[in-house]
């Protein structure tokens, strides 16, 4: 089946750039999605097929796939940025949907 | 605007059948290029994708856990139902529907707030 790998955690101090990768076999071939999840609240899209983001989304939100690895880039951190994020493609070999095991973005 | 809601029982026994209901609202289950998935996610782990019901009544299901799913759908209620049976206490967790194009390399574009479902005896 295919994996998804995700850092648990990533650190950042207001104003910098936070980078979350998401590695996968070949992950470039695929369209990857990011949904940010704050706690007790449902996940929200923030950015699909590897670069695009949805309307009302900041542009401080970014992301590009390639080879084996797709990243999701938020610019200037703000706090409010605080949350779990998780990539997710589909697997066409299983015609399974895959997410990734998430990570905890801490604003510090 | 497109909204989805999550409803069904909080509490199951082992051993039982869950039935879980996502009403939707702003889009139509018959049209042509959206459906509708299932989505859980136990406390304190990540997302994991159980079920999608396409607009022809097509059906796709989890790997891992096909044989305990059913996913239908009512499109004069606007509604999808999914059922999971001989529940345990590992899966309890938040179950969520989202709404996804018919092409599944898309992404799930609005989510319902999710229902907490606890398997305990």
């Amino acid at each position: 089946s295919y994996v998804l790998t995700q850092p648990p955690s990533v650190s950042v101090a207001p104003g910098q750039t936070a980078r979350i990768t998401c590695g996968g076999n070949n992950i470039g071939s695929k369209s990857v999605h990011w949904y940010q999840q704050k706690p007790g609240q449902a996940p929200v899209l923030v950015v699909y097929d590897d670069s695009d983001r949805p309307s009302g989304i900041p542009e401080r939100f970014s992301g590009s796939n390639s080879g084996n690895t797709a990243t999701l880039t938020i610019s200037r951190v703000e706090a409010g940025d605080e949350a779990d994020y998780y990539c997710q493609v589909w697997d066409s070999s299983s015609d399974q949907v895959v997410f990734g095991g998430g990570t905890k973005l801490t604003v510090l | 605007q497109v909204t989805l809601k999550e409803s069904g029982p909080v509490l199951v026994k082992p051993t039982e059948t869950l039935t879980l209901t996502c009403t939707v609202s702003g889009f139509s289950l018959s049209n042509a290029r959206m459906g509708v998935s299932w989505i859980r996610q136990p406390p304190g782990k990540a997302l994991e994708w159980l079920a999608h019901i396409f607009s022809n009544d097509e059906k796709s299901y989890s790997t891992s856990l096909k044989s305990r799913l059913t996913i239908s759908k009512d499109t004069s209620k606007s509604q999808v139902v999914l059922t999971m049976t001989n529940m345990d206490p590992v899966d309890t967790a938040t179950y969520y529907c989202a709404r996804r194009s018919n092409e599944p390399t898309k992404p799930f574009d609005y989510w319902g707030q999710g229902t907490l479902v606890t398997v305990s005896s």
